[in-house]
């Protein structure tokens, strides 16, 4: 089990703002960076899977990228939408052991106000 | 709809009672994993199964009794709980088992122990 921090916790934007959240985890016995989006009373749906340092990954409006070298992410959302409020879950796994499942951060927990 | 259904939506039971949660993937995947969200905790892993074999069981206690008849059927059966075991049980698949393959989840049961 890899240690996982999400910051912030929870976060209230305005319709239209752009906002970033971040991930750190253990950058030794990487494999693997996944990012999940949460919507109240649905399933929980990923994003977007990461796995080399530098990695940029964009779908719409959302992007991410991925330092493995010091063992950070950042999810940025760029004019956010009331639609957008939901967790964002962000879950690395390592490369061996029991650490190739992924461990899940506590998410960040996001708002938009319109 | 993620391919993924889990019943029942809703439980609440009894410590003395036994019940079944019940998964079931049509994507054709050979992974199907159990996790438990707790109020205020991450995501937990309580078990993996690869081509019906248990590959991961992360410390559950035996109240805690998966099953897995086929790769698209998982089943967790349940006795002699305790209302701190109370909490949200996500199914999910994958194509394989671990490191950086996608989840795909349900909507989960949210089991009330009383």
């Amino acid at each position: 089990i890899l240690n996982v921090e999400q910051s912030p916790q929870s976060l209230h934007v305005q319709e239209g703002d752009s906002t970033n959240f971040t991930c750190s985890f253990p950058s030794s016995n990487f494999y693997a960076l996944h990012w999940y989006r949460w919507e109240t009373a649905k399933s929980p749906e990923a994003l977007f899977v990461m796995t080399l340092n530098g990695d940029e990954k964009k779908k719409g409006r959302i992007s991410a990228t991925l330092n493995t070298k010091e063992g950070y992410s950042y999810l940025y959302i760029k004019g956010s939408q009331p639609e957008d409020s939901a967790t964002y879950l962000c879950a690395p796994s390592g490369s061996s052991g029991s650490a190739r499942q992924l461990t899940f951060g506590s998410g960040t927990q996001l708002t938009v106000l319109p | 709809e993620t391919g993924v259904t889990q019943t029942p939506r809703h439980l609440v039971m009894g410590m003395t009672n036994k019940k079944s949660l019940k998964c079931e993937q049509h994507l054709g995947h050979n992974a199907m994993y159990w996790y438990k969200q707790s109020a205020k905790k991450p995501l937990e892993l309580m078990f993996v199964y690869s081509l019906e074999e248990r590959v991961e069981n992360n410390s559950v206690p035996s109240r805690f009794s998966p099953e897995c008849p086929n790769s698209s059927h998982l089943f967790l059966h349940l006795h002699t709980l305790q209302p701190e075991d109370s909490a949200l049980y996500l199914c999910a698949s994958s194509r394989q088992a671990g490191r950086g393959e996608k989840l795909f989840f349900g909507s989960g049961t949210q089991l009330s122990v009383l």
